[in-house]
C-alpha cells in the first residue's frame, strides 16, 4: 500500500460548481499535509498546506483534515477553467519525509 | 524573492552518457531535495540535504547516481552512465527548516535515448 493514495480521475467538475479532491494516507503518525497544483509541463505550486484536524480555508480553497480517519480533501469554491490541473496531496511521515500521491486530474467543462 | 533555479531545462543524450543537473535553491533555504518525476506519477524523492549534510539519501541509486551540495547553497545531481529508464523530469526543490511545504524549482526533463 502506497503511504498517499489518491484517485488518479479524470475528475470532470462544472465551471462555478464545487470540486471536491480526496486523499487518504497509512502511517498514522504522519503530522502534516500539503495540496498541490501542478499544471501540464509545469512543477508543482504549494497551494495549501494543513497541520490540524478540521478546515483550513483561503480564497476559493479549503483544506480539510481528519486524523482519525486518515483522510485530506481539498474543496475548491466556484472552479474556474483555470482550475483545470493536477492535484497532488503529499504528508510528512514519521520520518520527516514527504510523500506524494500520484495526483488527481481536475477539468473544469466551461 | 527568486524562486528556485534549476538549469538546464531540458537535456537529451544518449545512453551511457554522463548527465548533471543544478539547483540554486531559495535564498536562507537551508533543506533542499531532489525529486524524479515520472509521467503520471507524484513527485518521488530521491535525496534530502540539511545544509551541506545529505541527512536522506536511502532512495538515491548510487551506482549510477551522485550528488553534492557544496558549501550548503547550489546543488549538483549527476547520473553516470545514464539508461533509458532514466528519462524523467528531476525536479529540486528548497524549504526553511521546519515542516513546511517545499518550493520546487522548473525541473530538467531529461530524456535519453
Amino acid at each position: 500500500q502506497k503511504e498517499v493514495e489518491q484517485n488518479s480521475g479524470p475528475l470532470s467538475v462544472p465551471e462555478g460548481a464545487i470540486a471536491s479532491l480526496n486523499c487518504t494516507y497509512s502511517d498514522r503518525g504522519s503530522q502534516s499535509f500539503f495540496w498541490y497544483r501542478q499544471y501540464s509541463g509545469k512543477s508543482p505550486e504549494l497551494i495549501m498546506s494543513i497541520y490540524s484536524n478540521g478546515d483550513k480555508e483561503d480564497g476559493r480553497f479549503t483544506a480539510q483534515l481528519n486524523k482519525a480517519s486518515q483522510y485530506v480533501s481539498l474543496l475548491i469554491r466556484d472552479s474556474q477553467p483555470s482550475d483545470s490541473a493536477t492535484y497532488l496531496c503529499a504528508g510528512r511521515n514519521r520520518d520527516d519525509k514527504i510523500i506524494f500521491g500520484k495526483g488527481t486530474r481536475l477539468h473544469i467543462l466551461p | 524573492e527568486a524562486g528556485v533555479v534549476q538549469s538546464p531545462r531540458y537535456k537529451i543524450i544518449e545512453k551511457k552518457q554522463p548527465v548533471a543537473f543544478w539547483c540554486n535553491p531559495i535564498s536562507g533555504h537551508n533543506t533542499l531535495y531532489w525529486y524524479l518525476q515520472n509521467l503520471g506519477q507524484g513527485p518521488e524523492l530521491l535525496i534530502r540535504y540539511e545544509n551541506e549534510e545529505a541527512v536522506d539519501d536511502s532512495q538515491l541509486p548510487k551506482d549510477r547516481f551522485s550528488a553534492e551540495r557544496l558549501k550548503g547553497v547550489d546543488s549538483t545531481l549527476k547520473i553516470q552512465p545514464a539508461e533509458l529508464g532514466d528519462s524523467a523530469v528531476y525536479l529540486c526543490a528548497s524549504s526553511r527548516a521546519g515542516g513546511f511545504g517545499y518550493t520546487f524549482g522548473s525541473g530538467t526533463r531529461l530524456t535519453v535515448v
